[in-house]
C-alpha cells in the first residue's frame, strides 16, 4: 500500500530534550516535506526536500532541522524542544515538485512540550 | 507565499441538503487541489485542477477552478454525515515551488 508512515503518532517531552520525528514514504516521491497544524493558522509549512540531499526552508524553520539521506526518509529533528512547538505535525510527498501534483499526507504526529 | 481564503470558516447542515464551499485568491495558480481531513489525521487528496473553467466530479463532489485560475468551489450534493470533516484548498503557483494552504472549511453534516 501507498503511503507515508510517521513515528511516533504521540509524543509528551520535557523541554530541551532532543527528539526526532521519522517520516518514511514507499512511492519513490522526490519531493517531500513537513507541516505543523494548529487551531487558527492551519498548516504551515517547515521545512521540505527536492531531492536526496536538498532542502530548504519553509514558512516556520525556527527551532526545526531535517535531513534528505535517502529518498525514501526525511527526518525531523527538534533539537531542543520548547513548549511553543506543542502542535501537531505531519509529513507528506508527492511525485511533482512543490506538491503540485498532490501531496500523501502522514497520520500526524501530536507533539506535547511540557 | 500566496494567501488562500477559505469561506465559510465553518458550516452545519442537516443531512440530504447541498452546500457550497469556497477557495479564494488574488494570486493565479497553476495547480489548486482539494483535500478533507478528519481529526487526528492526516489530509487526503480528493482533487487537483490545473485549467481555467475546469471542472471535476468525484460522486457527489464537485470541484470547479476559476477561468481566471485565482478561485475555487466544492460543492456537495446530498450531503450525508460522512462528508463531515475539514476541507482544505492548496494553490501552487509558477515560479513558485511550494504549495499555499488554506485555513479549511469545517463542514458538519448532521443525520
Amino acid at each position: 500500500e501507498a503511503q507515508v508512515t510517521q513515528n511516533p503518532r504521540y509524543l509528551i517531552t520535557v523541554t530541551g530534550k532532543k527528539l526526532t520525528v521519522t517520516c518514511s514514504q514507499n512511492m519513490n516521491h522526490e519531493y517531500m516535506s513537513w507541516y505543523r497544524q494548529d487551531p487558527g493558522l492551519g498548516l504551515r509549512q517547515i521545512y521540505y526536500s527536492m531531492n536526496v540531499e536538498v532542502t530548504d526552508k519553509g514558512d516556520v524553520p525556527e527551532g526545526y532541522k531535517v535531513s534528505r539521506k535517502e529518498k525514501r526518509n526525511f527526518p525531523l529533528i527538534l533539537e531542543s524542544p520548547s513548549p511553543n512547538q506543542t502542535s501537531l505535525y505531519f509529513c507528506a510527498s508527492s511525485p511533482g515538485q512543490g506538491g503540485f501534483r498532490g501531496y500523501t499526507f502522514g497520520s500526524g504526529t501530536r507533539l506535547t512540550v511540557v | 507565499t500566496q494567501l488562500l481564503e477559505q469561506s465559510p470558516q465553518f458550516l452545519s447542515i442537516q443531512e440530504g441538503e447541498n452546500l457550497t464551499v469556497y477557495c479564494n485568491s488574488s494570486s493565479v495558480f497553476s495547480s489548486l487541489q482539494w483535500y478533507r481531513q478528519e481529526p487526528g489525521e492526516g489530509p487526503v487528496l480528493l482533487v487537483t485542477v490545473v485549467t481555467g473553467g475546469e471542472v471535476k466530479k468525484l460522486k457527489r463532489l464537485t470541484f470547479q477552478f476559476g477561468d481566471a485560475r485565482k478561485d475555487s468551489s466544492l460543492h456537495i450534493t446530498a450531503a450525508q454525515p460522512g462528508d463531515t470533516g475539514l476541507y482544505l484548498c492548496a494553490g501552487g503557483a509558477d515560479g513558485n515551488n511550494r504549495l499555499a494552504f488554506g485555513k479549511g472549511n469545517q463542514v458538519v453534516v448532521i443525520p
